[in-house]
């Protein structure tokens, strides 16, 4: 298995532009989350997925962050416009058993907004 | 709701040096307990979990981490660290059904293996 996949692994866009990243869960896993990670603030979760619906989404910042789960094999978080304290490291992690097992993260999307 | 309580935010030792990470949870119920790292530059990576049995657990390592459930405390051990274990190391506990509360991490400890 490939594990969770994330694009792009880097992002630098100016502030105002819309983001977009995207992730791949493990095949087979009906649960996704994103997560933020900042030196300020540490790893938050943003919102979580289970079997494709949004269950909890209270940690979205506010509304320029948008998350969708189309199917089980992909979803995307946008963020639209993008201001610079966006800046971050994104984190998909996905799961079986509604987290019971553990969550295995993808590599991140490091996300610049200057 | 379940918590999560990292009791150093910054560790700093020498090598081959032991070390011992606190964690404390506060939850009611039956619990998965976790321990992942994340090396610089990189992501979360599995440690070690316990479900059930034997509350002593081997990780990957030479890592350890002992369930002590009556003191609600899930502490990471190694004998003797090595400078590439320099990482960020994260608690978290989660019911052991799953649910919607999901996955609860610490705030994580930031540890420096000194040459």
């Amino acid at each position: 298995d490939a594990g969770v996949i994330q694009s792009p692994r880097h992002e630098v866009t100016e502030m105002g532009q819309e983001v977009t990243l995207r992730c791949k869960p493990i095949s087979g896993h009906n649960s996704l989350f994103w997560y933020r990670q900042t030196m300020m603030r540490g790893l938050e979760l943003l919102i979580y997925f289970n079997n494709n619906v949004p269950i909890d989404d209270s940690g979205m910042p506010e509304d320029r962050f948008s998350a969708k789960m189309p199917n089980a094999s992909f979803s995307t978080l946008k963020i639209q416009p993008s201001e610079p304290r966006d800046s971050a490291v994104y984190f998909c992690a996905s799961s079986s058993s509604q987290g019971a097992d553990g969550y295995t993260f993808g590599s991140g999307t490091r996300l610049t907004v200057v | 709701a379940q918590s999560v309580s990292q009791h150093n935010h910054h560790v700093i030792l020498s090598e081959a040096a032991s070390l011992e990470l606190g964690c404390n949870y506060s939850y009611g119920g039956t619990v998965n307990l976790f321990w992942y790292v994340q090396y610089p530059g990189q992501h979360l990576q599995l440690l070690l979990k316990y479900f059930s049995g034997d509350p002593l657990v081997k990780g990957i390592k030479g890592f350890e981490a002992e369930f002590i459930k009556s003191k609600f405390s899930f502490n990471l051990r190694k004998p003797s660290v090595q400078w590439s274990d320099t990482a960020e190391y994260f608690c978290a506990v989660i019911d052991s059904g799953g649910g919607a509360d999901g996955l609860t991490f610490g705030k994580g400890t930031h540890l420096i293996i000194q040459p």
